[in-house]
């Protein structure tokens, strides 16, 4: 099966400051998503990317997807409260079959004033 | 509605009983997902409707889960003989397309606590 591995676990940001959390898979990837969750909350959809070298962005986030890695980062520029909560990376297993989204464990997300 | 809609949004049980968890999904979402996500880790899928039928329940657990959507739209996910371990949050995601392909859109989750 399909797992993917988030760094790093947690991470502590000042305010302002540029920040990069990546999403490693051991197999192909099939489309990679990132979702944000609050403490206590559903996923909120922040980007899909699904060809290598794709790069989105979204205000102050911006997602690459390295497909020869099997890898994808996910970069926060001149970050801010708002910013802090979980990062979840997801992907598919299959080229848009029918199954849901595996998932790594998150990088928590700190913000310091 | 609005939004996926999950209730209820805590649920405090006693080990052994009989739990069921209701999913209102998006109105015109054909795709339907149950995930489990425990403290610390990230959602684990456990069944995925593509209209009424279940198109993989690979991720269920045991036989101890079972979910249904009759209708093609709310779906409920039961759990008998609840165990301890099933404490989690149960989240429930809908999308227009089925599979990896599309968006989902979750709800926020069923709180489960097994006494």
């Amino acid at each position: 099966s399909q797992e993917l591995e988030q760094s790093p676990q947690s991470l502590i940001v000042q305010e302002g400051k540029n920040l990069t959390i990546n999403c490693t898979s051991s197999k192909t990837l099939y489309g990679l998503y990132w979702y944000k969750q609050k403490y206590g909350e559903g996923l909120i959809f922040l980007m899909m990317l699904q060809k290598g070298g794709e790069e989105k962005s979204h205000e102050k986030i911006t997602a690459k997807l390295d497909e020869k890695k099997q890898q994808s980062s996910l970069h926060i520029t001149a970050s801010q409260p708002s910013h802090a909560g979980i990062y979840l990376c997801g992907a598919g297993t299959g080229g848009g079959g029918a199954d849901g989204l595996t998932f790594g464990k998150g990088t928590h997300l700190i913000i310091q004033p | 509605g609005a939004g996926v809609s999950q209730t209820p949004s805590n649920k405090v049980t006693e080990k052994g009983k009989y739990v069921e968890l209701r999913c209102d999904p998006i109105s015109g979402h054909t795709a339907l997902y149950w995930y489990r996500q425990s403290l610390g880790q990230g959602p684990e899928f456990l069944i995925y409707f593509q209209g009424t039928g279940a198109a993989d329940d690979s991720g269920l657990p045991n036989d101890r889960f079972f979910a249904v959507r009759p209708e093609g739209s709310v779906s409920t996910l039961k759990i008998q003989r609840t165990e301890r371990g099933d404490s989690a949050v149960y989240l429930c995601a809908s999308s227009r397309a089925g599979g990896a392909s599309g968006e989902l859109f979750f709800g926020e989750g069923s709180r489960l606590t097994v006494l």
